[in-house]
């Protein structure tokens, strides 16, 4: 089936660091991938839609400027937490779907845990 | 957004089938439900999706109300493994984009 693979699942670093998180479509092609964060006990928020060859859409109250996404290929995207303080600590997921239907699934990835001091 | 309302959590015995409900009054006739499931520390694994039918899987079937207002995810022998955090989504049509309601936490008593 198809599969979804995130880089790094866990990160640790200092405040003020920049973070860059890989989403790659490993078997198909994706033009439209998902970004999505998920606190302790809480569901999935999505943050973003990341289009292949253009700009990403945000959600209401996400911060473009702090959450940079760039879409290069039909198999990547990143999503890159800049200048990242302790509230930015989460559970960071990416999702891409095989085809552009409303009836085709989203295939996730397995998570990025980032942990800010 | 269309929205979807779930209990927060639901327990079972093992080997006994679950029936978790959803509940998406302001579905719109393109929205398709899915079901997506989430282990701890995992991203959340497709389960299931339909539009109209009932449909089933080597996972679970899905049983769509006749007026599309509900729906019901049934595990047919729940085991250890079925223990997460069982979600009932629409799709947007348009945007594609899954809009997360709380899900419910099923716990699967051994």
């Amino acid at each position: 089936g198809a599969v979804v693979s995130q880089h790094p699942s866990r990160v640790i670093c200092k405040s003020g660091t920049s973070v860059k998180i890989e989403c790659r479509s490993l078997d198909f092609q994706a033009t439209t991938m998902f970004w999505y964060r998920q606190f302790p006990k809480q569901s999935l928020m999505l943050m973003a839609t990341s289009n292949e060859g253009s700009k990403a859409t945000y959600e209401q109250g996400v911060e473009k400027d702090k959450f940079l996404i760039n879409h290069a290929s039909l198999t990547l995207s990143t999503l890159t937490v800049t200048s990242a303080h302790p509230e930015d600590s989460s559970f960071y997921i990416c999702s891409a779907s095989t085809g552009q239907g409303h009836n085709q699934p989203q295939h996730f990835g397995d998570g990025t845990r980032l942990s800010i001091l | 957004d269309a929205k979807t309302t779930q209990p927060n959590s639901m327990e079972s015995n093992e080997e006994e089938p679950v029936h978790l409900p959803c509940n998406h009054s302001t579905i719109s006739g393109t929205d398709y439900i899915h079901w997506y499931r989430q282990l701890p520390s995992q991203g959340p694994e497709y389960v299931i999706h339909g539009l109209t039918s009932n449909v089933n899987n080597r996972m679970a079937s899905l049983a769509i109300a006749e007026d599309r207002k509900s729906s019901t995810l049934i595990l047919h022998r729940a085991t250890l493994r079925d223990a997460a955090v069982y979600y009932c989504i629409l799709r947007e049509s348009g945007t594609y984009k899954y809009i997360f309601g709380t899900g419910t936490r099923l716990k699967v008593l051994a």
